[in-house]
């Protein structure tokens, strides 16, 4: 079965300096990974998602995330922290089947406080 | 650009009565689901829609929960008798033919039941 731990429920890090959530999972087939930002009061929002490919994928507002299979790990990062990135962030991880979607797994969210 | 939407967005019921939350997928989107995420806690499946059935349920999914697409651009989900646990913030999602694993999701509806 499907599973997504994310390290770590809350992070808090300065204004400027690096952003680092943790994901890993866990799938019996290559699993497709995705994180999506929710901000207070809002819906889920896709930052970035991996299918096939290039293993670094960059997404929206500065994001990126590597796909390491031998570690099953896919961590967010970004650079540098913007007061704007206060949020709540979802690793989620699917495995599509047949021709009928796939329902995406999360894990438990990690709440990203940034400070000025 | 095309997005999800959901109505109500807030909608307060006592324990016992129905409720059909509604959403309107993006337009192409051909596979719909429903998710909940009770406060504080992970964002959960519940159902998953493709050519006028269901695909996939959850546990959580059990005979008070129906989903229904009325016409050719509702997709609701209905809860026949309220439980106090199932207050809770109620996403729909979409995704398209050409990226079926890609979901785009509604603003949520928060259900409070009394």
């Amino acid at each position: 079965a499907q599973s997504v731990t994310q390290l770590g429920s809350h992070v808090s890090v300065s204004e400027g300096a690096l952003v680092l959530l943790r994901c890993n999972y866990s799938s019996s087939v290559p699993p497709y990974l995705f994180w999506y930002v929710q901000y207070p009061n809002q819906g889920l929002q896709l930052l970035l998602k991996y299918t096939t490919g290039a293993t670094l994928v960059k997404g929206i507002n500065g994001f990126e995330a590597e796909f390491k299979k031998s570690e099953t790990s896919f961590h967010l990062t970004k650079p540098s922290a913007h007061m704007s990135d206060a949020a709540e962030y979802f690793c989620a991880v699917s495995e599509e089947s047949d021709n009928q979607g796939g329902k995406l797994i999360f894990g438990q969210g990690t709440e990203l406080s940034v400070k000025p | 650009e095309p997005e999800v939407t959901q109505t109500p967005s807030h909608q307060v019921t006592q324990m016992g009565q129905e409720v059909i939350l509604r959403c309107v997928p993006i337009s192409n989107h051909l596979y719909f689901y429903w998710y909940r995420q009770i406060l504080g806690q992970k964002v959960e499946f519940l159902v998953s829609f493709y050519n006028n059935e269901i695909s996939e349920k959850s546990e959580i999914f059990d005979d008070q929960f129906s989903v229904e697409r009325p016409d050719g651009s509702n997709f609701t989900l209905k809860i026949r008798s309220t439980k106090l646990e199932d207050s809770a913030m109620y996403f729909c999602a979409s995704s398209a033919w050409a990226s079926k694993e890609t979901q785009y999701f509604g603003p949520g509806t928060r259900l409070l039941v009394l």
